[in-house]
């Protein structure tokens, strides 16, 4: 099926260090979404972009739809301990039934 | 605030069991999805229903067979359970369309002995 290529698999970074995460495909996408995944929970919804270009903000972060339409990238600023969990993308090709998820990146935050 | 809720957080069952996993939405959404997660494998899709009595296979439907009878509920069961199905099996369910967003549930820890 269709895949996205989401890096890095995982980071370790001291607090209050910015963050940056990103995914990309061969495919055009209409929409992207990034979730959060705290352990041994479900995935939550963190933003949600419609719009090639698209800036969106949640607190300290900030997603974008690329240009291209076949990629974009999550930055967190000033992490904090609770940053800590997996973050997934997803996104959405026209017609399709069903969202494609990237693979997660694993954050790890040292106080 | 809407809701996807899974009737069981952690679940251990014996090899050869049939087992039920219950996700019930309460956000009239029409389509549902089961996924597993594993650790380095991400989210896989095992099936969704974009309908009542409606089904679709996903990636990985080997040993699992879903039901929905009612547009809230989506049942994934596990037919014959086995150790390679040990996982985390998440629930989620969005409006109609396919571009979500996507409402998780809490998850269901399922270890088979």
């Amino acid at each position: 099926g269709q895949q996205l290529n989401q890096s890095p698999q995982s980071m370790f970074i001291q607090e209050g260090e910015d963050v940056s995460m990103n995914c990309t495909s061969s495919s055009i996408f209409n929409t992207w979404l990034w979730y959060k995944q705290d352990p041994g929970e479900g995935p939550v919804l963190l933003i949600a972009l419609y719009k090639a270009g698209e800036l969106t903000s949640n607190g300290r972060l900030t997603a974008q739809f690329g240009i291209t339409r076949k990629d974009s990238f999550l930055n967190i600023s000033a992490s904090i301990p609770s940053d800590v969990g997996i973050y997934f993308c997803a996104g959405h090709i026209q017609g399709a039934q069903k969202l494609v998820f990237g693979q997660g990146t694993r954050l790890t935050i040292n106080p | 605030d809407v809701k996807v809720t899974q009737s069981s957080r952690y679940l251990v069952k014996r090899t050869g069991e049939k087992v039920f996993l219950e996700c019930v939405q309460d956000m009239d959404h029409e389509n549902m999805f089961w996924y597993r997660q594993d650790p380095g494998l991400g989210l896989r899709l095992i099936y969704f229903s974009y309908d009542v009595k409606m089904k679709e296979k996903g990636d990985i439907p080997e040993g699992y067979s879903v039901s929905r009878e009612k547009k809230e509920r989506f049942s994934l069961i596990l037919e014959s359970a086995s150790t390679n199905q040990t996982s985390m099996y998440l629930c989620a369910s969005s409006p109609h369309g396919g571009q979500g967003p996507y409402t998780f549930g809490s998850g269901t820890r399922l270890t088979v002995v």
